[in-house]
């Protein structure tokens, strides 16, 4: 079975705080992913990663950072925590389909994901 | 820009009644289509997803889904449903590395 944990369950910041959310995954996909999740506005995602140190801005960038230095883990930042980012965090791993150019995106495999509050 | 339509926020039902959830894509393109489940305080969980062949997919849990291309849909059925089908559920669309999702419906399962 696909595993993909993240760090935290729960995790309560206050504002300026540096917050660091973790995911590792251990099917050796290549493409992972973070998404933030608000009720009435469904699933947006905030980066993506299609390889090792690779890593593109998805639909809200704004505040966030990531790092990925090795295949299985991809790190979601908040270089400075602010109120209007609490919200429950998702990571996913998933392959490529190959279908000519980047390919898509074959099943994503979500983590059980972090309810951050920031205080 | 590739976008889904989940047509009903919620959705309530009585126990062993069917359910269907409604989606529509737009895409001018092929498309890989994806139903995901959400249970309380717990990840995403794939249903079930089309990727070619067969028009109508069948899933986990009893659900199905049937991709129709000239009205761009790929609705989800279940015939009786039960309680522990109360969720959300999301329909998504592969658009290049990454998914769009519609922003969901909740299905609530009244005994």
């Amino acid at each position: 079975d696909v595993k993909v944990t993240q760090s935290s369950r729960y995790l309560v910041k206050r504002t300026g705080e540096k917050v660091f959310l973790e995911c590792v995954q251990d099917m050796d996909h290549e493409n992972m992913f973070w998404y933030r999740q608000d009720p009435g506005l469904g699933l947006r995602l905030i980066y993506f990663s299609y390889d090792v140190k690779m890593k593109e801005k998805g639909d809200i960038p704004e505040g966030y950072s990531v790092s990925r230095e090795k295949k299985e883990r991809f790190s979601l930042i908040l270089e400075s925590a602010s109120t209007n980012q609490t919200s429950m965090y998702l990571c996913a791993s998933s392959f490529l389909i190959p279908s000519g150019g980047f390919g898509s995106t074959d099943t994503q495999y979500f983590g059980p994901g972090t309810r951050l509050t920031v205080l | 820009a590739q976008s889904v339509t989940q047509l009903d926020s919620q959705v309530p039902v009585f126990e062993e009644a069917p359910v269907e959830l409604r989606c529509n894509y737009s895409s001018s393109v092929s498309v890989y289509l994806f139903w995901y489940v959400q249970y309380p305080n717990q990840g995403l969980q794939l249903l079930l997803k089309y990727l070619s062949g067969s028009t109508l997919v069948k899933g986990i849990n009893g659900f199905e889904a049937e991709f129709n291309k000239s009205q761009t849909s790929f609705h989800l059925r279940k015939p009786s449903v039960h309680i522990s089908d109360t969720a959300e559920y999301f329909c998504a669309v592969s658009v290049s590395e990454k998914l769009v999702f519609g922003k969901g419906t909740k299905l609530t399962v009244n005994p």
